[in-house]
């Protein structure tokens, strides 16, 4: 089993609708992060929490530590927001994120 | 515009050919990180240098060398590649020490035929 499970795969969306995104783990963490990967590549650190809720604009990221589950959501869709998200784990002192496999959203016209 | 730069942004090279990957950050930042994006899987973690030391080497094969000759900058040398070492390579650097954000280059498309 996976150590993170992110929700969809894929998901297509009409511009305007409220957008969730989830990602699920299974291990002890001490932060977690939420970046966006455009179709041309270049990754964009969007968000990284520990507890409770952030938000940036029409995004917004929640974290139950207890549940061991994220939540991203978008509202007021976009299509400029068609990108591939992506949830990572951090643990503690080293430097290696745990990376989930990533949810691609496309958001139509 | 991220402060991390990359090049070339696309590669194409022969199993025989050596070449070299340069990414440079302006954020100073005193981490640097490459990764290996391939379709349609999980980022991997190639390499990490913290204050120019190489703290992680996750199992890569040789004929992927990396070098840091400052906190600034990153290479990663390929020579002998396989054509399923194609992928796009990623660049990224953050603050060394936990809880850190990283910041991504925006990646060297690389195709080995």
């Amino acid at each position: 089993k996976n150590e993170v499970e992110q929700s969809p795969q894929n998901l297509t969306a009409q511009e305007g609708e409220f957008i969730t995104i989830n990602c699920s783990y299974s291990v002890g963490i001490s932060a977690l992060h939420w970046l966006q990967q455009h179709p041309g590549g270049g990754i964009v650190s969007l968000f990284m929490l520990s507890s409770g809720k952030k938000k940036h604009g029409r995004l917004i990221a929640t974290i139950n530590i207890q549940e061991k589950h994220s939540s991203l959501h978008i509202t007021a869709s976009h299509p400029r927001d068609s990108a591939v998200y992506i949830c990572a784990l951090e643990r503690g002192s080293n430097y290696q994120l745990i990376w989930g496999a990533g949810t691609k959203l496309i958001i139509k016209p | 515009e991220t402060g991390v730069t990359q090049t070339p942004r696309h590669l194409v090279m022969g199993m025989t050919n050596k070449k070299s990957l340069k990414c440079e950050q302006h954020l100073g930042h005193n981490a640097m990180y490459w990764y290996k994006q391939s379709a349609k899987k999980p980022l991997e973690l190639m390499f990490v240098y913290s204050l120019e030391e190489r703290v992680e080497n996750n199992s890569v094969p040789s004929r992927f060398s990396p070098e840091c000759p400052n906190s600034s900058h990153l290479f990663l040398h390929l020579h002998t590649l396989q054509p399923e070492d194609s992928a796009l390579y990623l660049c990224a650097s953050s603050q060394a020490g936990a809880s850190y954000e990283q910041y991504f280059g925006p990646g060297t498309r690389l195709t080995v035929t």
